[in-house]
């Protein structure tokens, strides 16, 4: 079935650190691929997304690559800052337009001044 | 910034007695989800509706749980009678289909505790 694998957290990495967290997933078609953060006590909110192979998508210093060749979307960003401490959700969309959205479980960072 | 609105944000009330959580998703959004959170599970689908016609609600326990939408602007989810199990973080989030794949946008979520 479709799913989507992240690595374990949480993720504790010192300010101005590199960061990757990685996600790969399984799917029977072409899906669509979006990274969410949760900030504590708030929803999902979208961080980036690709649409096709070789896309990258990238926001407030964020990118990821989608690269169908090792079916993975990892996340990385060159220097975090303690305000980036969050839960990191990969996901994909292989509903072809229905907007239904299945999730990894979740990375949490935690970043350290 | 147009956002999904929940309410209430929390709610603590004793086993056996009736919820109702309602989320307003935004103006011209299609698409509504239901999930629920906890450490245990992580985020579980309960409930899709497009057009708010009720498409997907295979991962909500049919018992006691029940979602709709009487209108556009109001979805809500009920839980009758409710359970220490079902203390979670429910979140509310809407889409718009169109050409291409559009993003979920979530509500701050209901934190929910039985007692």
């Amino acid at each position: 079935g479709n799913s989507v694998t992240q690595m374990e957290g949480p993720v504790t990495l010192s300010e101005e650190a590199f960061l990757t967290i990685n996600c790969t997933y399984t799917a029977t078609g072409y899906p669509s691929l979006f990274w969410y953060v949760q900030y504590p006590g708030e929803g999902l909110q979208l961080l980036l997304k690709a649409t096709k192979a070789d896309d990258k998508g990238s926001n407030k210093g964020f990118e990821a690559t989608y690269r169908k060749e090792t079916t993975s979307f990892h996340l990385e960003k060159g220097s975090v800052q303690v305000s980036d401490s969050a839960v990191y959700f990969c996901a994909l969309d292989l509903s072809g337009g229905y907007n239904k959205l299945i999730f990894g479980a979740g990375t949490r960072l935690a970043v350290h001044p | 910034d147009a956002r999904v609105t929940q309410t209430p944000r929390h709610k603590v009330t004793e086993m056996g007695q009736e919820v109702t959580m309602r989320c307003q998703p935004i103006l011209g959004h299609n698409t509504v989800f239901w999930y629920r959170q906890t450490m245990m599970q992580g985020l579980e689908l309960l409930a899709y509706f497009r057009n708010r016609a009720p498409l997907d609600d295979s991962g909500m326990p049919k018992d006691r749980f029940s979602a709709e939408m009487p209108d556009a602007t109001l979805a809500t989810l009920k839980i009758q009678p409710s359970e220490p199990r079902d203390s979670a973080v429910y979140f509310c989030a809407s889409g718009l289909i169109q050409e291409g794949n559009q993003p979920q946008h979530f509500g701050d979520g209901t934190r929910l505790s039985i007692l």
